[in-house]
């Protein structure tokens, strides 16, 4: 079947520091993958995509590079700011316009 | 430019009931796609509707229905509801071709308790 599993949180970091985000899947054919994130008090919206294998998807700092081989899409920052608190999903899209979330992990970020 | 809007805001009903939520897209997008997100979870994909026609379909039972209008607003009908049907109810709104590969525009939700 399709599923996607992500690290669970809460991730408590200090402004400046290094984000990673696991991400993996489980997928027949060749999947889509997302990261969506919701801000407090704002809707779900998207992050960042990536739809074939090895592409890297990128916004707003964020990067996330689509590893067929590890069945991987780790979200990644170098450098996080206060304002990036908020809940992460990882997502999968099938060949048959399913999506598939995550349950999301809370981040945030202290001064 | 007004975003996804969805009404009700909130929602009780009892077991057994039925209930419609509404969603009207951002102007100018045709395709709608409904999620339930239950407290504590990710999403889950319920239905995506473009120009009318259903277009995907999570994994749902059949008491959930929907439909989409010719001004692209959608409707989800829940009959015989269950405790489990308790949860924030996401519509989401894209542009083009109808595949929830494009980017997704969601509205605020309505949360639906059930009693």
């Amino acid at each position: 079947g399709n599923s996607v599993t992500q690290m669970e949180g809460p991730v408590t970091l200090s402004e400046e520091a290094f984000l990673t985000i696991n991400c993996t899947y489980t997928a027949t054919g060749y999947p889509s993958l997302f990261w969506y994130v919701q801000y407090p008090g704002e809707g779900l919206q998207l992050l960042l995509k990536a739809t074939k294998a090895d592409d890297k998807g990128s916004n707003k700092g964020f990067e996330a590079t689509y590893r067929k081989e590890t069945t991987s899409f780790h979200l990644e920052k170098g450098s996080v700011q206060v304002s990036d608190s908020a809940v992460y999903f990882c997502a999968l899209l099938t060949g048959a316009n399913n999506l598939f979330f995550g349950t999301g992990t809370r981040l945030t970020v202290i001064p | 430019d007004a975003g996804v809007t969805q009404s009700p805001t909130h929602l009780i009903k009892t077991r057994g009931q039925h209930v419609t939520l509404r969603c009207s897209p951002i102007s100018g997008h045709k395709s709608v796609s409904w999620y339930q997100q239950v407290l504590g979870q990710g999403p889950q994909f319920i239905f995506q509707y473009y120009e009318k026609e259903e277009r995907g379909r999570g994994n749902f039972p059949d008491r959930f229905s929907a439909r989409q209008f010719p001004n692209y607003s959608s409707e989800l009908n829940v009959n015989a509801l269950l405790l489990g049907d308790s949860a924030l109810y996401l519509c989401a709104s894209s542009t083009s071709s109808g595949h929830l590969v494009d980017t997704q525009y969601f509205g605020p939700g309505t949360r639906l308790t059930v009693l």
